[in-house]
C-alpha cells in the first residue's frame, strides 16, 4: 500500500543553521508530494507541493524537489529562524484513491 | 472566511458514551477527510469522502461511523467511546483533483475518554 517515511524527530537547530528533514515515500502511480505545517495548537497547513517528477515547490524559503528515481521528497531550507519551530509533515495522494496519506511527522526546534 | 469548522474544541466522554463530531466547510469541495493525530504516530485516516453520497474506510475506521450529509458537512460518529480513542481529531476537505488537490484542516477537536 502506499506509505510515508519521515525521519524522527525531534530537530533541534540554532538559528540561521541548514535544515534537511527527509522523507521517502511508497506508492503506485505518479502521486502529487505535500509537505504541511503544523504550529503549536493549530491545525496542518499547506507549506509547499510537487505534483510529478522533478518537480521543485517551494515556499517561505522551504523547498522541496520531487525525486522518482529515489522515491523521496526531502524538505531543505537555507537559514531556519524561531519562527520555524513547528511540526512538520510530508503526504502524498495518490491519484487513484484520492487521499491523503501522511508520515508521522518531525518536530523542529530552533533556538535563538 | 470560515474554511473548514470543527466543533465542539474540547470534549471528554465516559467509556461506552456517544458522540458526534462536526465538520462543515464553505469552500465547495468535492473531497472530505477525518484524521487522527497521535504522539508518535503522526496522522492517520479514519475515514474520507471522495464526494457526497460517498465514504470510504481509511487506516483505523473500527469504532467509528461517518455520515457526509451533503455536500457540506461531513460527521464523525464514535458509537461506544473507548479510552483508545482518546486523541485530537482533525477534519479536512479538498478539492480532489489530483494535479490541485490543497487539503484544509479545521482547527481540531480534542478528545479524551475516561
Amino acid at each position: 500500500g502506499n506509505s510515508v517515511t519521515q525521519m524522527e524527530g525531534p530537530v533541534t537547530l540554532s538559528e540561521e543553521a541548514f535544515l534537511t528533514i527527509n522523507c521517502t515515500y511508497t506508492a503506485t502511480g505518479y502521486p502529487s508530494l505535500f509537505w504541511y505545517v503544523q504550529y503549536p495548537g493549530e491545525g496542518l497547513q499547506l507549506l509547499l507541493k510537487a505534483t510529478k517528477a522533478d518537480d521543485k515547490g517551494s515556499n517561505k524559503g522551504f523547498e522541496a524537489t520531487y525525486r522518482k528515481e529515489t522515491t523521496s521528497f526531502h524538505l531543505e531550507k537555507g537559514s531556519v529562524q524561531v519562527s520555524d519551530s513547528a511540526v512538520y509533515f510530508c503526504a502524498l495522494l495518490s491519484g487513484g484513491y484520492n487521499k491523503l496519506i501522511f508520515g508521522a511527522g518531525t518536530r523542529l526546534a530552533v533556538h535563538p | 472566511n470560515a474554511g473548514v469548522t470543527q466543533t465542539p474544541k474540547f470534549q471528554v466522554l465516559k467509556t461506552g458514551q456517544s458522540m458526534t463530531l462536526q465538520c462543515a466547510q464553505d469552500m465547495n469541495h468535492n473531497s472530505m477527510y477525518w484524521y487522527r493525530q497521535d504522539p508518535g504516530m503522526g496522522l492517520r485516516l479514519i475515514y474520507y469522502s471522495a464526494s457526497e453520497g460517498t465514504t470510504d474506510k481509511g487506516e483505523v475506521p473500527n469504532g467509528y461511523n461517518v455520515s457526509r450529509l451533503n455536500k457540506r458537512e461531513f460527521s464523525l460518529r464514535l458509537e461506544s467511546a473507548a479510552p483508545s480513542q482518546t486523541s485530537v481529531y482533525f477534519c479536512a476537505s479538498g478539492i480532489g483533483d489530483r494535479a490541485n488537490t490543497e487539503a484544509f484542516f479545521g482547527q481540531g477537536t480534542r478528545l479524551t475518554v475516561v
